[in-house]
């Protein structure tokens, strides 16, 4: 398993600004992911962080909206930009190997961010 | 949409009972696997069954997985108040790494 620390935990924004949101492993990982959760749903992937390269993202998902960084194996950031009250929501990374029908993501404690 | 589905939404027992949670998908899979959530944070990976097993055992967990009624499920036996929490039924698609998440299960256990 993988110690993955999100920072900050909770964050109130305004209307119109941005928020970057920060991922670190304590050990070098192949895949990182981002997932938005709104509130009292489920799980949703934005994008699959790619090192050294742009990031994959899913359907609904644009990177002018969320860009994302990853600048070695172990980091990560994802901005939540332009924010309106829509994007309340959970923000949480992940990682895994994801080289076997084995491999699992280890989940980061979440961001909770309110947008007013 | 491929998301899961979870049966039931909600669920609430008296601690020392058993609790079972059910989940349905629609493709093939890679595997599935259980996580938990407390009150709106990080899931912690409870459990995975490859879609060539049929049933798998973690402590007071027991997950069942049947590929041809393309369903699962979590049973938690002599639950816990500390079992209270959302629950996710987890999945990867045959060939993908990517999971996709059921709508969960948020289960109280009544002390």
């Amino acid at each position: 398993s993988a110690v993955i620390s999100q920072k900050p935990s909770r964050d109130i924004c305004q209307r119109g600004t941005s928020l970057t949101i920060q991922c670190q492993v304590d050990s070098q990982v192949t895949m990182m992911f981002w997932y938005r959760q709104q509130p009292g749903q489920s799980l949703t992937l934005i994008a699959t962080a790619n090192q050294g390269s742009e990031a994959t993202y899913e359907s609904g998902f644009v990177i002018d909206k969320f860009p994302i960084s990853r600048p070695n194996l172990t980091f990560s950031t994802l901005t939540v930009s332009n924010m309106s009250p829509e994007d309340s929501s959970i923000y949480l990374c992940s990682v895994g190997r994801m080289k076997t029908s084995t491999d699992t993501q280890y989940f980061g404690p979440g961001t909770r961010l309110t947008v007013l | 949409s491929q998301q899961g589905e979870e049966d039931p939404q909600a669920l609430s027992i008296q601690e020392g009972e058993n609790a079972t949670m059910n989940c349905s998908y629609k493709t093939s899979i890679n595997n599935l696997q259980w996580y938990r959530q407390n009150s709106g944070r990080g899931l912690v990976h409870l459990i995975l069954i490859r879609s060539n097993e049929r049933e798998k055992h973690s402590g007071r967990l027991r997950v069942t997985l049947d590929t041809s009624k393309k369903s699962s499920s979590l049973l938690i036996t002599a639950s816990r108040a500390a079992d209270t929490a959302s629950y996710f039924c987890v999945y990867s698609g045959a060939g993908s790494y990517q999971l996709t998440f059921g709508k969960g299960t948020k289960l109280s256990v009544i002390p």
